[in-house]
């Protein structure tokens, strides 16, 4: 059973620093990596999506890439900005469905 | 604009009461997903549902209820065989198994 993992839990970093998320998931064999945005009490916004035959998409300031084989994605965010402040979710489909990490809680200080 | 649209965005349900939460989309998507979020846990499947008049468990479909007679449409049931139903509902839809995901707004719903 594909298992997803986020670390860190929570992140905070004064505004202007460039920062990064990690996802590891166990089964290499999927279809792509999906990162979301997600405001308290709110739904998840999709940042990115990845297919499994591609190393890396970006969208303005974030950056993601993934290394199927190792079983990781990571989440770029340059120079980031007290509206970064949200939890990131990162999410794999494979054969079964979409899994899911706990999230990185963000904050950024002004 | 397209998207998929949750109503009501807040719902309390009394003890006992089957209550249904509504999900809609105008995506033309094939593939709707019904996932419950708790504090501090990830998202965790429900049902889903890849074509009209068909759908299936997910990992936690215990005291829930979906149908798809619609393409637009994927409501869900939370019944009272649901013990513990407090928690934040999120409906998605995606073009198909493998594509990208759309989330609507979420609902939460609370047992009074």
């Amino acid at each position: 059973k594909q298992e997803v993992t986020q670390i860190p839990a929570a992140l905070s970093v004064p505004e202007g620093e460039n920062l990064v998320l990690n996802c590891s998931f166990t089964d290499s064999a999927i279809y792509n990596l999906q990162w979301f945005r997600q405001d308290p009490g709110k739904g998840l916004t999709s940042l990115l999506l990845i297919q499994s035959s591609q190393r890396e998409q970006t969208s303005g300031r974030l950056n993601a890439s993934l290394d199927k084989s190792s079983g990781r994605s990571t989440l770029y965010i340059a120079a980031s900005q007290p509206g970064d402040s949200a939890t990131y979710l990162c999410a794999v489909i494979d054969n079964n469905d979409m899994r899911f990490g706990a999230g990185t809680r963000l904050t950024v200080k002004p | 604009d397209g998207g998929i649209t949750q109503s009501p965005k807040y719902l309390f349900r009394k003890e006992g009461q089957n209550v249904t939460l509504s999900c809609e989309q105008n995506l033309n998507h094939d593939a709707m997903y019904w996932y419950r979020q708790d504090p501090g846990q990830g998202l965790r499947l429900i049902y889903y549902s890849q074509i009209v008049n068909d759908f299936q468990k997910g990992d936690i479909a215990e005291g829930y209820s979906v149908s798809r007679e619609k393409k637009e449409s994927f409501p869900l049931t939370v019944t009272s065989a649901q013990k513990n139903p407090t928690a934040f509902y999120l409906c998605a839809s995606s073009i198909n198994r493998g594509g990208g995901y759309t989330f609507g707004s979420g609902t939460r719903l609370t047992v009074v």
